[in-house]
């Protein structure tokens, strides 16, 4: 069975600064990963996605993530956070079928 | 760019009445599917559907839902029977191809239910 971690419900940065998003994952097949935001009021837009290919992928709005085997994790990043990018962020595992299955969400706040 | 869209964006019911929530997927798009969120947890999977019947359902998606496709453009959600704990965001989202492919969401239809 599949299922996604999210670690943190909530994170603060202040702009500029390193965001980190954790997201551990367990999958019985090769995983493909997705992370998508929510914005307030919004419906949920896909960031990135990993499909086997390579293991950094990169995203809109200057987000990537990496896909570490290993470590069955599959953290977003993104160097300088700025204040747009203040959301809901969802990982999410697509199982052997076409369900997605998600995390729990992190919230990201951004401190001028 | 194409979009799901949702309709409506909120709806108030009362506790028993049947509510159909409206959804138009992407035009070229041929699997569809239902989520919902209750305030404060994650994401659920509802149901899949492709070629006009369900190709999967969660155990949350008992006897009192189902899903149509009346025409070639809307795909809806028939809860016939609402329940207090049935109030949550529910997502409508389609894709392009089969397992794996991209799920674009649409906005969601806030639903609660007094």
């Amino acid at each position: 069975a599949q299922s996604v971690t999210q670690l943190g419900s909530h994170v603060s940065v202040s702009e500029g600064a390193l965001v980190l998003l954790r997201c551990n994952y367990s999958s019985s097949v090769p995983p493909y990963l997705f992370w998508y935001v929510q914005y307030p009021n919004q419906g949920l837009q896909l960031l990135l996605k990993y499909t086997s290919a390579a293991t950094l992928v990169k995203g809109i709005n200057g987000f990537e993530a990496e896909f570490k085997k290993s470590e069955t994790s599959f953290h977003l990043t993104k160097p300088s956070a700025h204040m747009s990018d203040a959301a809901e962020y969802f990982c999410a595992v697509s199982s052997n079928t076409d369900k997605l299955i998600f995390g729990t969400g992190t919230r990201l706040q951004v401190f001028p | 760019e194409p979009e799901v869209t949702q309709t409506p964006s909120h709806q108030v019911t009362q506790m028993g009445q049947e509510v159909i929530l409206r959804c138009v997927p992407i035009s070229n798009h041929l699997y569809f599917y239902w989520y919902r969120q209750i305030l404060g947890q994650k994401v659920e999977f509802l149901v899949s559907f492709y070629n006009n019947e369900i190709s999967e359902k969660s155990e949350i998606f008992d006897d009192q839902f189902s899903v149509e496709r009346p025409d070639g453009s809307n795909f809806t959600l028939k809860i016939r029977s609402t329940k207090l704990e049935d109030s949550a965001m529910y997502f409508c989202a389609s894709s392009p191809g089969t397992v794996r492919e991209t799920q674009y969401f649409g906005p969601g239809t806030r639903l609660l239910v007094l």
